[in-house]
C-alpha cells in the first residue's frame, strides 16, 4: 500500500524555466513532508521540508507547497538549471521517525 | 567529508548465506534507519533506532535483523538471503530532536546481489 505517490516517473524542462514536481499522499496523519534529491551512485540528499502547519516553504530557488485538503504537495524549482537534473523523492512522516517515500521523479533540465 | 558511510558499496552473497552490511556516522545523530530500495521503487523503511530503542516496521521480514552497538554504528544482518532480497540498502541518520529532527542524511547505499 503506497501511502506516498509520485505519479510522474520523469519530467523534462528547459533550462531557465520552472520545474514542478508533484506528490500525493493518502494518510491524513502525516505532519511533516520532505523532498530529497538523488544523483546516480549516491544516497538521497535532503533538499527542503515543510510542516503541516504551513502551506509554503521557500529556500532559494526551491519552494514547496502543501495543500492538506487535497493531500498534495509540490516542489517548484525556478529557474531550473542543468545541475538540477536528478531523481527527486518526496517523503512523509507522522512525527514518529517513520518515513514513507514516493517512487521518485527523474528530472532532466535541458540546456 | 563523508558523514554517513556504508560498507561495502557492493556486496555479493550466495543464496542462504548470512551477510552483514554496515553503516557508520560522524554526525552524532540519535536516529539511524535502514531502508531497502528495489529498482524503480520507493525506499522502504525496514527499521530504525532512536538511540538504543529499536523500532521494527510491521512488515519487515524476520530474516532481517539489526544491531546498534553504539551511537556511531549500525548493522543490518540478513540471516538467509533470498533472491528477492537483492536490492540497494540505504542507511540514514537524523537528529531526532530539535528543529531539524526529521531531516535525514543518507549514505551512498550498499547494492546487494544474491546469487
Amino acid at each position: 500500500d503506497q501511502q506516498v505517490k509520485q505519479n510522474s516517473p520523469s519530467l523534462s524542462v528547459q533550462e531557465g524555466r520552472i520545474s514542478i514536481l508533484n506528490c500525493d499522499y493518502t494518510n491524513s496523519m502525516f505532519d511533516y513532508f520532505l523532498w530529497y534529491k538523488k544523483y546516480p551512485a549516491e544516497g538521497p540528499t535532503f533538499l527542503i521540508s515543510i510542516s503541516s502547519i504551513k502551506d509554503k516553504n521557500e529556500d532559494g530557488r526551491f519552494t514547496v507547497f502543501l495543500n492538506k485538503s487535497a493531500k498534495h504537495l509540490s516542489l517548484h524549482i525556478v529557474p531550473s538549471q542543468p545541475g538540477d537534473s536528478a531523481v527527486y523523492f518526496c517523503a512523509a512522516s507522522r512525527s514518529d521517525n517513520q518515513f514513507y517515500f514516493g517512487t521518485g521523479t527523474s528530472l532532466t533540465v535541458i540546456p | 567529508d563523508a558523514m554517513v558511510i556504508q560498507n561495502p558499496r557492493y556486496q555479493v552473497t550466495q543464496f542462504g548465506k548470512p551477510v552483514t552490511l554496515s553503516c557508520s556516522q560522524t554526525l552524532n545523530h540519535n536516529v539511524m534507519y535502514w531502508y531497502q530500495q528495489k529498482s524503480s521503487q520507493a525506499p522502504k523503511l525496514l527499521f530504525h533506532y532512536y538511540d538504543k530503542d529499536f523500532n521494527n516496521e510491521a512488515d519487515t521480514p524476520d530474516n532481517f535483523q539489526s544491531r546498534r552497538p553504539n551511537t556511531s554504528f549500525c548493522f543490518l544482518d540478513i540471516r538467509s538471503p533470498g533472491l528477492g532480497d537483492a536490492a540497494m540498502y540505504l542507511c540514514a541518520t537524523s537528529p531526532g530532536r530539535g528543529m531539524a529532527r526529521y531531516e535525514q542524511y543518507f549514505g551512498p547505499g550498499t547494492r546487494l546481489t544474491v546469487t
